[in-house]
Parts: C-alpha cells; sequence; structure tokens
C-alpha cells in the first residue's frame, strides 16, 4: 500500500521553510527520501532508518518516528533549487530493499 | 562519476510491437530495480534483482513483461506485445552491497501509439 504523502503541493517564497510528511499503514524498517526536477530522475537525499537518528544533509533534515510508521522532511531557509518533486520511499521490516513510494509533495520556490 | 545508464533515452513504438529497455547499472552495485512512472499511478516497482538473480516481479504484468541481468554490467526489460497503457518513463536503479541506497538511471520515455 502506498504511503501518503502531505501536502500534494506547497509553493514557497525563498528563504521559508517547509515541512512535508509521510505516513504508511505498514511497520517500517526505514524511510527514504527523493527530490526529482521535471524530465530527470529522482536523485537520493537521505535515509532513516528504524532506531536511527534524525539526518541532516545543509539546510534539509528529516525525522522518524517508528511507532507512528510516519516520516518528516524539512527544508529550511529555501532556495530556487530546492523546487522538484519530493518523494518518500518506504521499506517494511523485511522487506529486502524494496521500497513503495508515496504519491509525491510537489514544492516550488518563488523568488 | 559512476552512474547508472540506460538506452534508449526515448521510444516511440506502435502497439503491438516489442519493446527492449537497457540498463547499466554502477559498477560494483549488485541490486537492480526497474520502476515504472506514471502520472497516475506514480514510482511502481516493476521488478529487482540481487547478484543478477530476480528476487521480485510482483510488480510486473507477467503476460507481456519480462526482466533479465543477462550479466553483472546489463539489464533488460522486456515488454512483448507492447500497449498504449505502457506508455511511461521506466527508471532503473542500482544500490551498492548491504545498503539501502538506491541510484536512479535518466530513465526511458516509453510512447506506444
Amino acid at each position: 500500500q502506498q504511503p501518503v504523502q502531505s501536502p500534494q503541493a506547497v509553493i514557497l517564497r525563498e528563504g521559508e521553510d517547509a515541512v512535508i510528511n509521510c505516513s504508511s499503514s505498514k511497520a517500517l524498517y526505514s524511510v527514504h527520501w527523493y527530490r526529482q526536477k521535471h524530465g530527470e530522475a529522482p536523485v537520493f537525499l537521505m535515509i532513516l532508518l528504524k532506531g536511527g537518528e534524525q539526518k541532516g544533509h545543509e539546510k534539509i533534515s528529516a525525522s522518524f518516528n517508528e511507532k507512528k510508521q510516519q516520516s518528516s522532511l524539512y527544508l529550511t531557509a529555501s532556495q530556487l533549487s530546492y523546487s522538484g518533486t519530493y518523494f518518500c520511499g518506504t521499506e517494511r521490516t523485511g522487506g529486502g530493499n524494496k521500497l513503495t513510494f508515496g504519491t509525491g509533495t510537489q514544492l516550488k520556490v518563488e523568488l | 562519476d559512476a552512474r547508472v545508464t540506460q538506452t534508449p533515452r526515448h521510444k516511440v513504438t506502435e502497439m503491438g510491437q516489442e519493446v527492449t529497455m537497457r540498463c547499466q547499472p554502477i559498477l560494483g552495485h549488485n541490486t537492480v530495480f526497474w520502476y515504472r512512472q506514471t502520472m497516475m499511478q506514480g514510482l511502481e516497482l516493476l521488478a529487482y534483482f540481487r547478484n543478477r538473480a530476480p528476487l521480485d516481479d510482483s510488480g510486473m504484468p507477467k503476460d507481456r513483461f519480462s526482466a533479465e541481468m543477462p550479466d553483472a554490467t546489463l539489464a533488460t526489460l522486456k515488454i512483448q506485445p507492447s500497449e498504449p497503457r505502457d506508455s511511461a518513463v521506466y527508471f532503473c536503479a542500482s544500490g551498492w552491497p548491504n545498503t539501502d541506497t538506491q541510484y536512479f538511471g535518466p530513465g526511458t520515455r516509453l510512447t506506444v501509439l
């Protein structure tokens, strides 16, 4: 079953913050975050493992709440280059590296 | 700069024709995934391999799709016969042993008329 992402779309002004949520109904082993720009391939951002710590990547960080099977991606002081569609990919416990991707969140950063 | 490569990048074909897409994973990666992306369904896993052995192809229509890894440097996805509903972008991704990170290729945009 596909994880649910919210919001579906968001428009920011440069410098603003955003949070993207990913929720699954299944017990998860890990959550992966990817960003895809129009016409390009998804690019790996970070992975959060069960029992692991919150991750950070420059001004992009993420958390994983194992009990709620939820993950959130935090984008701070957004830049124009952050525009794209963000996907979470969830791996179930015992899933063997098999990811199920969420519906995606379209993010647009404007001047 | 190691990258996953895919050929062709674009393919336009007529319904009923055979389509073969190729993927060269990053050297040393032992896990290869095939995904299909459409506006309606998003990113769907079709099949994946580890050490060239198919682990899961439950996402693939068995009657017309087939995936193989003839050797460690080549993965193929074949559709025969193709149908208009197969129009999509097909991505290949590969990963290192014992890690979860997947690196995506540029994709093959398939249009079936």
